[in-house]
């Protein structure tokens, strides 16, 4: 079936760097973006940006721009998130979503969703 | 960037009863490329609408959207005991992608 499933959970440190993984099966990985988004405890979603899984090319929301590095693997169908400086306020959980899309235009919505991973900032 | 405004925070309803969540943006959104999405504790969200009035596989009929430009609609006819949890609206017509605050569903 066509699921989506994340690496575990991370503790690091303020400063460290963080590379969650997105492993897409039962579909065809370049026909589909993969968007992340995050959710601080007690929060709500707040879109991070997208990767084209067909040709790298990314679109980060602006906050994010120059600490997200957003990339795909196709051999091994899978995508990545790296986060870098962590600060405290990074602690929240990290979904992967696949995400029909040029990066200019998207569509359909998020239809399929990794069960997230805990990300853990502290010192 | 388009912010999404949703009402009410939250929403007291007995199972069997309608529910209306609303879902306002700050400026018009491309095509109605509006999203529901519904979350239950310690669960990723899950899509119900897209396109603003399509449900997505698998959804029942009772959940349906509506609206265009800048105000949406989400009802859910008759609740069911499995649909109290938190809603969410996502407009995906413009970069960057946003959502609402969401609507907390609880039983009355």
């Amino acid at each position: 079936q066509v699921q989506l499933v994340q690496s575990g959970a991370e503790v690091k440190k303020p400063g460290a760097s963080v590379k969650v993984s997105c492993k897409a099966s039962g579909y065809t990985f370049t026909t589909y973006g993969v968007s992340w988004v995050r959710q601080a405890p007690g929060q709500g979603l707040e879109w991070m940006g997208w990767v084209n899984t067909y040709d790298g090319n990314t679109d980060y929301a602006l906050r994010f721009e120059g600490r997200v590095i957003m990339t795909a693997d196709i051999p091994t169908t899978t995508a990545y998130m790296e986060l870098r400086s962590l600060r405290s306020d990074d602690t929240a959980i990290y979904y992967c979503a696949r995400t029909y899309g040029s990066g200019d235009d998207y569509y359909y919505g998020m239809d399929v969703w990794g069960r997230g991973t805990t990300v853990t900032v502290s010192s | 960037e388009i912010v999404l405004t949703q009402s009410p925070g939250t929403l007291s309803l007995s199972p069997g009863e309608r529910a209306t969540l609303s879902c306002r943006a700050s400026q018009t959104v491309t095509s109605s490329y509006l999203a529901w999405y519904l979350q239950k504790p310690g669960q990723a969200p899950r899509l119900l609408i897209y396109d603003a009035s399509t449900r997505a596989t698998g959804i029942p009929d009772r959940f349906s959207g509506s609206g265009s430009g800048t105000d949406f609609t989400l009802t859910i006819s008759r609740l069911d005991p499995e649909d109290f949890a938190v809603y969410y609206c996502q407009q995906y017509g413009s970069s960057p992608i946003t959502f609402g605050q969401g609507t907390r569903l609880e039983i009355k």
